[in-house]
């Protein structure tokens, strides 16, 4: 089993929808968790930081559940500039012991 | 901006060269990384450094060396370079304030590499 799971894609939604996407993780010693964002032959950059009492960019909501492991991303209002691959990011001490996600890959359509 | 630059960007080689890739940082941060990206796999992290010479070896080390000299520069060797170590190299860093370090990381662009 892989230490983080996430849902293996593609989305396909039009301009507008809302998207979820969710990780899971299994070592219980994580202590950050981020989602990033990587563009087709691209580099990954950090969308945001997840903290336990959830945190709100724009129209990006990201939640954290501790006790179960489990970690989501929110988008509204879709845009096409959206289209990407999103990769969940858990960390432990030390960026070292930082592991990425598969990714999942979103195509939003006009 | 992270100020990170890796090159070269594209590289074609042949198995049993020996290849050399270059990581650079403008903002003195203490740790590095290098990680490959193939499909179905993720990012895989090759090796780190926690500063000058100080380094170790991640989840996919074998085949790979590394040197940090400075702290602007890790490099990263493949001694002898094989058809499975065509991959996309990114270079990474965590950056630092002060005594501490944050768990982000911050990316290059990547090197494309190709191993004929």
């Amino acid at each position: 089993r892989k230490e983080v799971e996430q849902d293996p894609g593609p989305f396909n939604v039009p301009e507008g929808a809302t998207v979820a996407f969710n990780c899971t993780y299994s070592n219980s010693a994580s202590q950050s968790f981020f989602w990033y964002r990587q563009d087709c032959r691209k580099e990954p950059k950090l969308l945001m930081s997840v903290y336990s009492s959830g945190n709100e960019d724009g129209r990006f909501t990201a939640q954290l559940n501790r006790a179960s492991q489990y970690i989501s991303l929110l988008i509204r209002d879709s845009k096409l500039s959206d289209s990407a691959t999103y990769l969940c990011v858990v960390s432990r001490a030390g960026g070292f012991k930082t592991i990425f996600g598969a990714g999942t890959r979103l195509f939003v359509k006009a | 901006d992270a100020g990170i630059t890796q090159s070269p960007r594209h590289k074609v080689t042949e198995t049993g060269t020996p290849v050399t890739l270059r990581c650079h940082q403008t903002e003195n941060h203490r740790y590095m990384y290098w990680y490959r990206q193939d499909p179905g796999h993720g990012l895989r992290l090759i090796h780190y450094s926690y500063g000058v010479k100080d380094t170790d070896k991640g989840e996919v080390s074998d085949g790979y060396s590394v040197s940090r000299s400075k702290t602007e520069d890790f490099l990263l060797t493949l001694e002898s370079a094989t058809s499975s170590q065509t991959s996309v190299y990114f270079c990474a860093i965590s950056p630092t304030s002060g005594d501490e370090t944050y768990n982000e990381q911050f990316f290059g662009p990547g090197t494309r590499l190709t191993v004929l």
